[in-house]
């Protein structure tokens, strides 16, 4: 069964340091998605992405966030300098299209700032 | 703007024994429904999903859910639990609106499976 693939699984980054969280998704799939998860709270949206921008971002996706889709096929999450609340596990996402509800999520990355 | 709320955070249930989930959910349009199991250390999977027509629907692993709108509830069940079943489990909604989805998940609720 296809999977979206997450890499690193763990990454742990000093206060204010640059990380970029990477994500395979799916071949066909056509919408992405990063969501986050804080140790013990529920998930929340960070952003959607189609055709190339950005669809619809949370409030918790300020200017330090940023996302792109480098090369076609490649989803990355960039946090330009980080803080010790954006400790979480930071999950991507995937649907083909819109006429199919329920993501593919991948395996998540568990983001550490110390 | 849609909501979900899971009561339940903790969930103790002997093996072999039947549970239920509990979500309720808050959307002044229609909505569609899903279950996202999170086995320790992993991602999120999706056990089962409301869209339309049947209001029981069957998921995997032998999990079912029953969408009743009158009480705006997806609430989740299994006959018999096994050990295997050990997980948090996500209520999520999504707007039945077209185009792409954002969803909204609950809190979690995490099932405790005693041998």
């Amino acid at each position: 069964e296809p999977e979206v693939t997450q890499t690193p699984s763990h990454q742990v980054t000093q206060m204010g340091q640059e990380v970029i969280l990477r994500c395979v998704p799916i071949s066909n799939h056509l919408y992405f998605y990063w969501y986050r998860q804080i140790l013990g709270q529920k998930v929340e949206f960070l952003v959607s992405f189609y055709n190339n921008e950005i669809s619809e971002k949370s409030e918790i996706f300020d200017d330090q966030f940023s996302v792109e889709r480098p090369d076609g096929s490649n989803f990355t999450l960039k946090i330009r300098s980080t803080k010790l609340e954006d400790s979480a596990m930071y999950f991507c996402a995937s649907v083909r299209d819109s006429n199919e509800y329920g993501y593919t999520f991948g395996s998540g990355t568990r983001l550490t700032v110390v | 703007a849609q909501s979900v709320t899971q009561l339940d955070s903790q969930v103790p249930v002997f093996e072999e024994a039947p549970v239920e989930l509990r979500c309720n959910y808050s959307s002044s349009v229609s909505v569609y429904l899903f279950w996202y199991v999170q086995y320790p250390n992993q991602g999120l999977q999706l056990l089962l999903k409301y869209l339309s027509g049947s209001t029981l629907v069957k998921g995997i692993n032998g999990f079912e859910a029953e969408f009743n709108k009158s009480q705006t509830s997806f609430h989740l069940r299994k006959p018999s639990v096994h050990i295997s079943d050990t997980a948090e489990y996500f209520c999520a909604v999504t707007l039945n609106s077209g185009g792409y989805q954002k969803v909204t998940f609950g809190t979690g609720t995490k099932l405790q499976v005693i041998p």
